[in-house]
């Protein structure tokens, strides 16, 4: 079946400190693969995506993720956060075959200490 | 802007009763899904709908059920609530390709079984 796995459930950073999530998936086909966003209060929105190219996606706010193929994952980043980066952090699976169903993972909270 | 409403963001229900949650978007996407997301689970796939009139049982259908009359609208039906039913309820969006596709998300309504 289907997996995602993000093994950080919550972690906390000083602002300016580097950030980088893991997230492992288990499909061996092709696949989409996203990272979402949410802030408190507030709904899910999406933060990057990848589908094909580049395996290094850039997406808002200054984050970027790679996707290594070899190894399942798809590790978000950003170099430097800041206090309004406090969320928590969901990535998500989709097959490009067959159903247009995401698979998420539990989810990351972020907590930046200002 | 893609936009996805969900009719309540606060519900309260007793068990047993019948609960409908219901979910409008407006860019005319074809696929729409129902979610819910708990602490330390992420979201997890109730049902999802390709078209008007057809639905796919998710990852947790049990004591759900959904409705699709119109492109536009998904509903979520909760037969007779169970207090174990006390969640975010999430509902989303997409086009029907299955690359570059992305799920538009709702602000969600946080449901409380008593």
């Amino acid at each position: 079946a289907q997996s995602v796995s993000q093994h950080n459930h919550h972690v906390i950073l000083s602002e300016a400190a580097s950030l980088e999530l893991g997230c492992n998936y288990s499909y061996g086909g092709t696949v989409n693969l996203f990272w979402y966003v949410q802030y408190p209060g507030q709904h899910l929105q999406l933060l990057l995506k990848y589908f094909s190219g580049d395996p290094l996606v850039k997406g808002i706010k200054g984050f970027e993720a790679e996707f290594i193929k070899s190894k399942f994952s798809f590790n978000l980043r950003k170099p430097s956060v800041q206090w309004s980066d406090t969320a928590e952090y969901f990535c998500a699976v989709m097959r490009q075959t067959g159903a247009n169903n995401l698979f998420f993972g539990t989810g990351t909270r972020l907590t930046v200490i200002p | 802007d893609v936009k996805v409403t969900q009719s309540s963001r606060y519900l309260v229900k007793r068990t047993g009763e019948k609960v409908f949650l219901e979910c409008v978007q407006d860019m005319d996407h074809e696929n729409m899904f129902w979610y819910r997301q708990d602490p330390g689970l992420g979201l997890r796939l109730i049902y999802f709908s390709y078209d008007v009139k057809m639905k796919e049982k998710g990852d947790i259908p049990e004591g759900y059920s959904v409705s699709r009359e119109k492109k536009e609208r998904f509903s979520l039906i909760l037969e007779s609530a169970s207090t174990n039913q006390t969640s975010m309820y999430l509902c989303a969006s997409s086009l029907p390709t299955a690359v570059n596709n992305e799920q538009f998300f709702g602000p969600g309504t946080r449901l409380t079984v008593l």
